[in-house]
């Protein structure tokens, strides 16, 4: 099945700063979204993005698919902005059916200190 | 718009009972996923339903297993619990013809 590598596994920021997590996945996808976990549990869609860039506030996000990537882009980080972010991917399963599952990544967990 | 609610929150159990797990969609979503994530383990597969027929499961046991109704709200059911079941179990809803996943706020469920 298709990999999905996270990296770095932790970040620890300043308040103010900015960061790029980086998403490497091993075969072409045709979904691919961003979560943010909650310290409730709870996954926060931040972008669906299986190409191409998108931006959405302090946050943004670049996927190139040729090259298999994706990149999270966060800017003036704030402690709210703490917590596990992880990258999901899908891929065209079995029987030619599109819309299954998604494959996470191992998550990014970030601290930002005041 | 309500987003995906799933009950209980919380729910413990101990070695060799059942489980039962409830997802209700957003409205209009035809498909539901279920999720698990284990301490050290991540967040795999478990099962994915869409018009109230199982579609796909992932690398589980047959104790785990579940149905979609009517409406399209699921459940998930886990037989003869062991401890390791312990986890975070979480549902996704997806609307027919978009690949994009939509998830509950989850259930912990604890095995003693």
């Amino acid at each position: 099945g298709i990999q999905v590598e996270q990296s770095p596994p932790d970040l620890i920021l300043q308040e103010g700063a900015n960061s790029t997590l980086r998403c490497n996945f091993s075969d072409s996808v045709n979904n691919l979204q961003w979560f943010h976990q909650n310290p409730w549990g709870q996954l926060i869609n931040l972008f669906y993005i299986p190409s191409g860039t998108k931006q959405n506030g302090r946050l943004s996000a670049t996927t190139v698919a040729t090259e298999r990537y994706s990149l999270l882009y966060i800017s003036s980080s704030q402690t709210t902005d703490s917590g596990v972010y992880f990258c999901a991917v899908g891929v065209r399963g079995a029987g030619g059916t599109s819309y299954g599952k998604l494959t996470f990544g191992q998550g990014t967990i970030l601290t930002v200190h005041p | 718009e309500a987003g995906v609610t799933q009950s209980p929150t919380h729910l413990i159990k101990t070695r060799g009972q059942q489980a039962t797990l409830r997802c209700s969609p957003i409205s209009g979503h035809t498909s539901v996923y279920w999720y698990q994530q284990a301490l050290g383990l991540g967040l795999q597969f478990l099962l994915w339903y869409d018009e109230g027929e199982e579609r796909n499961r992932g690398n589980f046991p047959p104790r785990f297993s579940g149905r979609q109704f009517p409406n399209y709200s699921s459940e998930l059911n886990v037989n003869a619990l062991e401890l390791e079941d312990s986890a975070l179990y979480l549902c996704a809803s997806r609307l027919s013809g978009i690949y994009e996943q939509y998830f509950g706020p989850g259930t912990r469920l604890t095995v003693t």
